[in-house]
């Protein structure tokens, strides 16, 4: 079975631009959840989608939104980037809600440097 | 807020056990303790979790304090391949689909050959 995928694995934007991430999940998991990873802020929880509804969110400002597709696959954008949104995007599925499933299977990541 | 606590790095030899400690002193009766490991250049890697009793698997067992204030990541024999970010994670219910997830700074584990 294949694992998580992201697209693009790199990505360069700079400020004021918006961007979006892709994530395919393992085929017949429902539920995709995006994290943030920066060097000062460690790994930092943003949303989860299952069956193309938000489940949960963390802190994060409005810029960043996300989606999910009736495939399951998800899509998270940035608007407005700013410096400080420099990280490694990660996205993790499973098969049922963090709810009801303990474990997550997380994708390499999407490394976006705002220039 | 729940917050958890862990040692910037810790070092072992190979074959060796490791004992990661985690530290969560304001942990909640339903929050879930889950343990992950980054390699290099990877994503996060689900090792185990536990809510209060002591837990097994093939990866690792973990040790849950009895007050659950802290808990304990044991790797039987470390390997060269057990060279990691070991995250401690608390997951809290707040009802429904709600829930908050805390992070741990992670633990760099240095394993020698």
């Amino acid at each position: 079975k294949a694992g998580v995928t992201q697209t693009p694995r790199y990505l360069i934007k700079t400020r004021g631009q918006q961007v979006t991430l892709s994530c395919s999940p393992i085929s017949g998991h429902r539920s995709v959840s995006w994290y943030q990873q920066t060097p000062g802020q460690g790994l930092q929880f943003l949303f989860e989608y299952f069956s193309e509804t938000q489940r949960n969110k963390g802190n994060f400002p409005g810029r960043f939104s996300g989606r999910q597709f009736s495939n399951s696959r998800s899509e998270m954008n940035v608007s407005t980037l700013e410096l400080g949104d420099s990280a490694l995007y990660l996205c993790a599925s499973s098969p049922e809600a963090q709810e009801n499933y303990n474990e997550q299977f997380f994708g390499p990541g999407t490394r976006l440097t705002v220039l | 807020d729940a917050k958890t606590t862990q040692p910037n790095s810790m070092e072992s030899n190979e074959e060796e056990p490791v004992h990661l400690p985690c530290n969560h002193s304001t942990i909640s009766g339903t929050d879930y303790i889950h343990w992950y490991r980054q390699l290099p250049s990877q994503g996060p890697e689900y090792v185990i979790h536990g809510l209060t009793s002591n837990v097994n698997n093939r990866m690792a067992s973990l040790a849950i304090a009895e007050d659950r204030k802290s808990s304990t990541l044991i790797l039987h024999r470390a390997t060269l391949r057990d060279a990691a970010v070991y995250y401690c994670i608390l997951r809290a219910y707040s009802g429904g689909s709600n829930y908050k997830l805390t992070f741990g700074k992670g633990t760099l584990l240095t394993v020698n050959p």
